[in-house]
């Protein structure tokens, strides 16, 4: 099993530009979540899917960040406009929601750095 | 909001059993304590969790009160691979929810 596989790995970019960062779960899984993690605030939750239906989205900083999960193979992140504050690394994690909903599987994460 | 406090670093020796506490008081009584650990630039791994009996797989122990308080992670042998951040979590089936965690470093 491959695990979860996150793309880019590292993105620099400038202030302004749109930013997409992609996210592929391990087969089989219905649960999907992205995390952001900075020095200053740890691991954030950003937002989260059931079987591809946002389920809570409360931790998206603000209308510049959207996510989208098309399919259960596929998430997307977007940051548009990208800001010097939003340098992080993200990471995407799955898991098969169930009995032991409370297993992640992470990836390895993108760093971004926003200049 | 995380509801477990965790010291903020521990120390270990190489080849000694670190045990790492976690203090969850107002643990609910469906409420799981998992553990989970970041080595340095990789993202979070599952370690091992449990709901009141204590529970060993091949990675850890987890030791948890009988009140529910409290819980005590067990690596019976570290290594230098084990120094990574610990994270102590309640969960409820819903989201998991990080706090700060305790940075282990294991010396030779």
């Amino acid at each position: 099993d491959a695990g979860v596989i996150q793309s880019p790995r590292h993105e620099v970019t400038e202030m302004g530009q749109e930013v997409t960062l992609r996210c592929k779960p391990i087969s089989g899984h219905n649960s999907l979540f992205w995390y952001r993690q900075t020095m200053m605030r740890g691991l954030e939750l950003l937002i989260y899917f059931n079987n591809n239906v946002p389920i809570d989205d409360s931790g998206m900083p603000e209308d510049r960040f959207s996510a989208k999960m098309p399919n259960a193979s596929f998430s997307t992140l977007k940051i548009q406009p990208s800001e010097p504050r939003d340098s992080a690394v993200y990471f995407c994690a799955s898991s098969l929601r169930g009995i032991n909903t409370g297993e992640l599987f992470f990836g390895e994460g993108s760093r971004l750095t926003v200049l | 909001d995380a509801k477990t406090t965790q010291p903020t670093s521990m120390d270990c020796a190489e080849g000694r059993a670190a045990n790492l506490p976690c203090n969850h008081s107002t643990i609910s009584g469906n409420e799981y304590v998992y553990w989970y650990r970041q080595i340095h630039s990789q993202g979070p791994q599952y370690i091992i969790h449990g709901l009141k009996n204590n529970e060993t797989n091949e990675m850890a122990s987890l030791i948890i009160t009988e009140d529910r308080k409290s819980s005590t992670l067990i690596l019976p042998h570290a290594t230098l691979r084990d120094t990574a951040v610990y994270y102590c979590i309640v969960f409820n089936t819903d989201k998991l929810i990080f706090g700060t965690g305790t940075r282990l470093q294991v010396f030779p």
